[in-house]
């Protein structure tokens, strides 16, 4: 596609609740990654795939923070047993290569609250 | 550890004044350096970017920044400001790659730039 698509791209989910966040990269783009961002705050790093390769895992909160991209191309965030310190703008950004100049392309995210 | 310090929370110009927000970085080896804008509801777009070469990086909506490595800092500008220019303003850097890949983009906290007419 034309750009790095998220969905959904709202979701209220009860404290407990298990969610999946979609991710559907540029085709062709190498890197993903995954941010969190808190209301006010710059994006935190989460975590970061070369095709279907985490290679960086460092920045998930918890154990209860999974993500996966088996094919290389679109990735799922699941957070499980959800609490309210979830909500947050999950970004999700590819870039086409791996090395360290490229930009990324960010998709508009998806807004989790906890309720 | 890569860091990246944007000092101001909320910068207020008025229309056709020139602006300035602020970025210092700390990271090992030659940093590659990166301004974002967020609008509200939406995702990070690019603005420039600097890898290496001419230290002042020209981008996108007549913006521009300029790398000062002795002072390491990555400062945003533009000469002439329009309303339309409000929104959030990110600071990226990221060090060099390693042999397992890419390196992530480590963010400020961003400052809010208001332009007012």
């Amino acid at each position: 596609g034309a750009g790095v698509s998220q969905s959904p791209r709202y979701k209220v989910a009860k404290r407990g609740q298990d969610v999946a966040l979609r991710c559907d990269p540029i085709s062709g783009h190498v890197s993903l990654f995954w941010y969190q961002q808190a209301l006010g705050q710059g994006p935190e790093f989460l975590t970061y795939f070369q095709n279907e390769a985490q290679l960086d895992k460092s920045g998930l909160p918890s154990d209860r923070f999974f993500a996966e991209r088996p094919e290389g191309s679109v990735s799922t965030l699941k957070i499980q047993r959800t609490q309210q310190e979830d909500s947050a703008v999950y970004l999700c950004a590819s870039s086409f290569g791996q090395g360290g100049g490229g930009g990324y392309t960010f998709g508009s995210g998806t807004r989790l609250t906890v309720v | 550890a890569q860091s990246v310090a944007q000092p101001e929370d909320q910068v207020n110009v008025a229309e056709g004044n020139p602006l300035t927000v602020k970025c210092t970085y700390s990271v090992s080896g030659n940093p590659y350096l990166f301004w974002y804008v967020q609008y509200p509801n939406r995702g990070l777009q690019f603005l420039l970017k600097y890898i290496t070469g001419d230290n002042l990086v020209k981008g996108s909506y007549g913006f521009e920044a300029e790398f000062n490595k002795s002072q390491t800092s990555f400062h945003l500008k533009k000469p002439s400001a329009l309303v339309s220019d409000s929104a959030l303003y990110f600071c990226a850097v990221r060090g060099p790659s390693s042999n397992s890949g890419n390196t992530p983009l480590v963010f400020g906290k961003g400052t809010r730039l208001s332009v007012i007419a």
